[in-house]
């Protein structure tokens, strides 16, 4: 049972266009949802996260973006860069226990 | 200032053997999570361990234990190794009670 759905495996961008990641959850019990990035031979590295108080995030590039009715979440890079490709998770969290549910990731192509 | 520090970084078991893998968390990090990543797949929770106590447990059986030490690191245990034990274990430390996580690169573990 995956409480967390990246339904895209992978998406390959134009580097300069916006990249648009997406993420669908079940559990409405969920409250908090974080964004990170996985290089390859690294661990993930946190990107952004939203509180279910909150429909937006933003945090320079990136922005976060929380459809609470539809169970959805989406994570926009503009502009998108070379360095951005990877692995992006995203993960949610439910009465703050923090313990992190995961998806199973989309990889981020960026072309030049 | 040195991030979450994991160790083997790839190891090598037989099916039915025990293994250890150990994690040293960031300098001020109270809080130990360790992660399992099959192939392809999200992280899963295993446990968190905090004030040397496990305070959170994900779905996992007993054969999988840890311990943290009163320097905050921490040991992953894992009994009676099966196949589908091969995967990438990642660690995470964070400041307790927050979602503040720093990962490891992990430990690839392959069972044979």
């Amino acid at each position: 049972d995956q409480q967390v759905k990246q339904n895209s495996p992978s998406l390959s961008v134009q580097e300069g266009r916006i990249s648009i990641l997406n993420c669908d959850y079940t559990n409405s019990m969920f409250d908090y949802f974080l964004w990170y990035k996985k290089y390859p031979a690294e661990g993930p590295t946190f990107l952004i996260s939203i509180s279910s108080i909150k429909d937006k995030n933003e945090d320079g590039r990136f922005t976060v973006f929380l459809n609470k009715s539809a169970k959805h979440l989406s994570l926009h890079i503009v502009p998108s860069q070379p360095g951005d490709s990877a692995v992006y998770f995203c993960a949610a969290s439910a009465d703050s226990n923090y313990q992190l549910i995961w998806g199973a990731g989309t990889k981020l192509i960026i072309k030049p | 200032d040195a991030g979450v520090t994991q160790s083997p970084t790839h190891l090598i078991k037989t099916r039915g053997q025990q293994v250890t893998l150990r994690c040293s968390p960031k300098s001020g990090h109270d809080t130990v999570s360790w992660y399992q990543q099959a192939l392809g797949q999200g992280p899963q929770f295993i446990f968190q361990y905090y004030e040397e106590e496990e305070r959170q447990r994900g779905n996992f059986p007993d054969r999988f234990s840890g311990h943290q030490f009163p320097n905050y690191s921490s040991e992953l245990n894992v009994n009676a190794l099966l196949l589908g034990d091969s995967a990438l274990y990642l660690c995470a430390s964070s400041p307790g009670g927050t979602y503040g996580y720093t990962f490891g690169s992990g430990t690839r573990l392959t069972v044979v």
